[in-house]
């Protein structure tokens, strides 16, 4: 099993429809995050999480949300989605900033 | 304001042919440079962390090194597989999170 786990890997929805990302990880990290993918723009942050009752709003978190279920857990909601959040997101872990992220392979948003 | 310029943006090679990769950076103090490798498909994989100038890192046919101002990512005698997106990372001092330049596109001809 991969280390972090991402679901849905893709999924097509409507404008103005409320869809979940989810991430699960089995690493035993306290940090996770929520990254978005465009092509020409690179890795952007949208939000983070260092323990179970910490959440922290990155550069672009605008139009969505997040939840920290458990420390394994961190899901990322779009509550109205839109066409230009069509994008690749990552979720990601670290333990401390020496080692490094772990990405999860990645949910394909489509929005239509 | 933290920014990350990575090039060149594409960069198709040889298989034997030796070239090296830059990631030039600005940052208010610098905590870490990471350099990761990423696939078509799948998430970025961790290759390296540098810390102060001067630093070197290697792991197989890849040598990273740091200065002040920039980063490079030295492939000696790559290999087909070695096709993927590289991708540069900063992370500022007192910073919580790593940003990250928009990567340049190897492709290793065989």
């Amino acid at each position: 099993d991969a280390d972090v786990t991402q679901t849905p890997r893709n999924r097509i929805t409507k404008t103005g429809k409320r869809i979940m990302l989810e991430c699960s990880q089995t690493k035993g990290h306290d940090r996770m995050y929520w990254y978005r993918q465009d092509p020409g723009l690179g890795l952007r942050l949208i939000y983070y999480s260092f323990d179970v009752k910490d959440i922290n709003k990155g550069e672009i978190s605008d139009g969505y949300s997040v939840s920290r279920q458990a420390q394994a857990k961190f899901s990322l909601s779009l509550e109205s989605a839109i066409p230009n959040q069509t994008a690749l997101y990552f979720c990601a872990t670290s333990d401390q900033y020496r080692d490094g992220y772990t990405f999860g392979s990645g949910t394909r948003l489509t929005v239509v | 304001e933290d920014q990350v310029t990575q090039s060149p943006e594409a960069l198709r090679l040889q298989e034997g042919e030796s070239s090296s990769l830059n990631c030039s950076y600005t940052v208010s103090g610098l905590r870490g440079l990471f350099w990761y490798r990423q696939d078509p498909g799948k998430g970025p994989e961790f290759l390296f962390t540098l810390y102060s100038a001067g630093e070197e890192k290697e792991k197989e046919r890849l040598k990273a090194t740091l200065t002040k101002k920039e980063s490079f990512l030295h492939i000696t005698a790559p290999k087909p597989e070695d096709s993927a997106t590289y991708l540069c990372a900063v992370q500022a001092s007192g910073a919580n999170n790593l940003f990250f330049g928009t990567g340049t596109r190897l492709t290793v001809i065989p």
